[in-house]
């Protein structure tokens, strides 16, 4: 049971540069979610799904785009990238009964 | 929107002390409250979580929170630290009658010295 895996774990972009960072799940989690993680801004919710076909923003969704076809992959595509945008990227996926929630171990993003 | 405070960003203390990191939120009807650990290098972990019942939860590695409701708060608390609890500690909380996204706090590091 791997639990919820993303890829890559490091990545260096430079500005204007795009890419995908992916999350998959083998839990057959209806809701899924990526978060940023910035020093002392704790996690910030990117965009969110409720289940296949279905996304919405969080709190920092600008620059970023989702999509969710499956289940179990929930990609995050950053459009073009900037330096703002370096940060730590986590992925989570949560049961619906009992709100318990399970990490990725997060992608090292640095855009130059 | 909901929002969530932890009210100290470093806390140092000596291993065998006791620790208290503390976490108010902002006022709601109904909430869930969770603490999760990050070790170095390292993803989210659950520590504990409060749905509903007693007000005391006990987690993992002798971690045990209060929900005060009355006074917004979620403070975390072990009566004695080990050099392995050194890590980033996050207070989180979904908001039911708001979508139900988990929205964190800013982080409280504990730095566990000999």
């Amino acid at each position: 049971n791997a639990g919820v895996t993303q890829t890559p774990k490091f990545q260096v972009l430079k500005t204007g540069q795009s890419m995908t960072l992916q999350c998959a799940q083998d839990m057959n989690h209806e809701y899924m979610s990526w978060y940023r993680q910035d020093p002392g801004m704790g996690l910030r919710l990117i965009h969110y799904s409720v289940g296949a076909g279905i996304t919405d923003q969080g709190e920092v969704p600008n620059g970023y785009n989702v999509s969710r076809s499956t289940t179990e992959d929930f990609p995050l595509r950053l459009l073009s990238a900037a330096p703002s945008q370096t940060s730590v990227y986590f992925c989570a996926s949560r049961d619906s009964f009992f709100y318990g929630y399970t990490f990725g171990s997060g992608t090292r993003l640095t855009v130059v | 929107a909901q929002s969530v405070t932890q009210l100290d960003s470093q806390v140092p203390v000596f291993e065998e002390a006791p620790v208290e990191l503390r976490c108010n939120y902002s006022s709601s009807v109904s909430v869930y409250l969770f603490w999760y650990v990050q070790y170095p290098n390292q993803g989210l972990q659950l520590l504990l979580k409060y749905l509903s019942g007693s007000t005391l939860v006990k987690g993992i590695n002798g971690f045990e929170a209060e929900f005060n409701k009355s006074q917004t708060s979620f403070h975390l608390r072990k009566p004695s630290v080990h050099i392995s609890d050194t890590a980033e500690y996050f207070c989180a909380v979904i908001d039911k009658a708001a979508g139900n996204k988990l929205t964190f706090g800013g982080g409280t590091r504990v730095l566990v010295k000999p």
